[in-house]
């Protein structure tokens, strides 16, 4: 099942730089993209989300970007903090359904 | 803020034997799920609960296992004759309302060991 992609397992920044952190999806279905964040021994917890008639939204330091016609997403962490040191999911919901579709996700490190 | 709670936090059973893993959505929500996340994998829809009733299932979610509201407040996850590859965290969610309306929040997960 490679519906959900995130091709990079890791990411290390600096702190108070730019962390962007990429999923690319192959279904033409998917319409509702959410962002999850976890630590070790914690549940994913939801961070933001944009549906399919967006292209941008915007939450504080996080932004989600949708590229539709490249079936691809982003997330940017600015600036980065320390505390955003966690993995990073990805998660997909097909029109009509009510069950995500989840990434491998990334592991973010921010250096002090 | 309002979370869900699993219990136990860990597990372990024999292969074999039966498992409940037990949750508590948050309280207004209406909206219930079951993933799961093998070690090294991604994390993988089982089930979502409405109304007192499955509303979707996943093709992991065969005969062995089922779900239940057994009251206002829990909901469970059986997992009959455990196997060995169903080591795995279990992770109960809720959500207010359909996803694209609500997203999902998360408990902090069962490690389920099965020997």
């Amino acid at each position: 099942d490679q519906q959900v992609k995130q091709n990079s397992p890791s990411l290390s920044v600096q702190e108070g730089r730019i962390s962007i952190l990429n999923c690319d999806y192959t279904n033409s279905m998917f319409d509702y993209f959410l962002w999850y964040k976890k630590y070790p021994a914690e549940g994913p917890t939801f961070l933001i989300s944009i549906s399919s008639i967006k292209d941008k939204n915007e939450d504080g330091r996080f932004t989600v970007f949708l590229n539709k016609s490249a079936k691809h997403l982003s997330l940017h962490i600015v600036p980065s903090q320390p505390g955003d040191s966690a993995v990073y999911f990805c998660a997909v919901l097909q029109t009509g359904a009510n069950n995500l579709f989840f990434g491998t996700g990334t592991r973010l490190t921010v250096i002090p | 803020e309002p979370e869900v709670t699993q219990t136990p936090s860990h597990q372990v059973t024999q292969m074999g034997q039966e498992v409940i893993l037990r949750c508590v959505p948050i309280s207004n929500h209406l909206y219930f799920y079951w993933y799961r996340q093998i070690l090294g994998q991604k994390v993988e829809f089982l089930v979502s609960f409405y109304n007192n009733e499955i509303s979707e299932k996943s093709e992991i979610f065969d005969d062995q296992f089922s779900v239940e509201r057994p009251d206002g407040s829990n909901f469970t996850l059986k997992i009959r004759s455990t196997k060995l590859e169903d080591s795995a965290m279990y992770f109960c969610a809720s959500s207010g309302d359909r996803v694209g309306n609500q997203p999902q929040h998360f408990g902090d997960g069962t490690r389920l060991s099965i020997l």
